[in-house]
């Protein structure tokens, strides 16, 4: 079947602008994850959901960033007020639950000018 | 606290020489291990895992680790590199049980011809 699909690929926004990043996981997939992966760097935890509700959000970083996945499939990570050192390459990731190996997207590109 | 190291960022080799890519681990519990692959501007995908079992782990594209808990090491092998093995390789680790992987700074694999 098909991967996971996030949306947009890309993203450019201006500093202080409200951004939307998509995550459509593998189907029947229970678990969703949320990564950032900073230049140079490895992807880092941001939030994981078993089913509807984020069982843990430890990994974002302050206030500005919040995530929901109402129906248990498609998930959406949202970000206030955006700062430039909010531009990374946002990974969505998902596996049938939360102890089966995670499938990665192609991640949105995220720059904030 | 979970840590990655991947010491090598970059390893340059000729086409058809061996490679041997570097990660080490610390962990306080058993902890299952993964090598993810990462193509230019896409997401990361899965080459092979360790969750129990055998030591050494065979994935695709012809790669192979060994896990050595002693060491606390789990090398990614290739008898063989091919110049569309160029890419960046991630190792990851997560506690037995939980969903939280935590990655390494990657290592830059350059095949030359």
């Amino acid at each position: 079947g098909a991967g996971v699909s996030q949306t947009p690929s890309n993203k450019v926004t201006e500093k202080g602008k409200y951004v939307e990043l998509r995550c459509d996981p593998i189907s029947g997939h229970t678990a969703l994850y949320w990564y950032r992966q900073s230049l140079g760097q490895g992807p880092e935890f941001l939030i994981y959901f078993q089913g509807t509700g984020a069982a843990d959000d430890s990994g974002l970083p302050n206030d500005r960033f919040f995530a929901v996945r109402p129906e248990g499939s498609v998930s959406t990570l949202k970000i206030q007020r955006t700062e430039r050192g909010d531009s990374a390459v946002y990974l969505c990731a998902s596996s049938r639950d939360g102890n089966q190996p995670q499938h990665f997207g192609d991640g949105t590109r995220l720059s904030i000018l | 606290a979970q840590s990655v190291t991947q010491l090598d960022s970059q390893v340059p080799v000729f086409e058809e020489a061996p490679v041997e890519l570097r990660c080490n681990y610390s962990s306080s519990v058993s902890v299952y291990l993964f090598w993810y692959v990462q193509y230019p501007n896409q997401g990361l995908q899965l080459l092979l895992k360790y969750l129990s079992g055998s030591t050494l782990v065979k994935g695709i594209n012809g790669f192979e680790a060994e896990f050595n808990k002693s060491q606390t090491s789990f090398h990614l092998r290739k008898p063989s590199v091919h110049i569309s093995d160029t890419a960046e390789y991630f190792c990851a680790v997560s506690e037995r049980g939980t969903y939280k992987y935590i990655f390494g700074t990657g290592t830059r694999l350059k095949v030359l011809a």
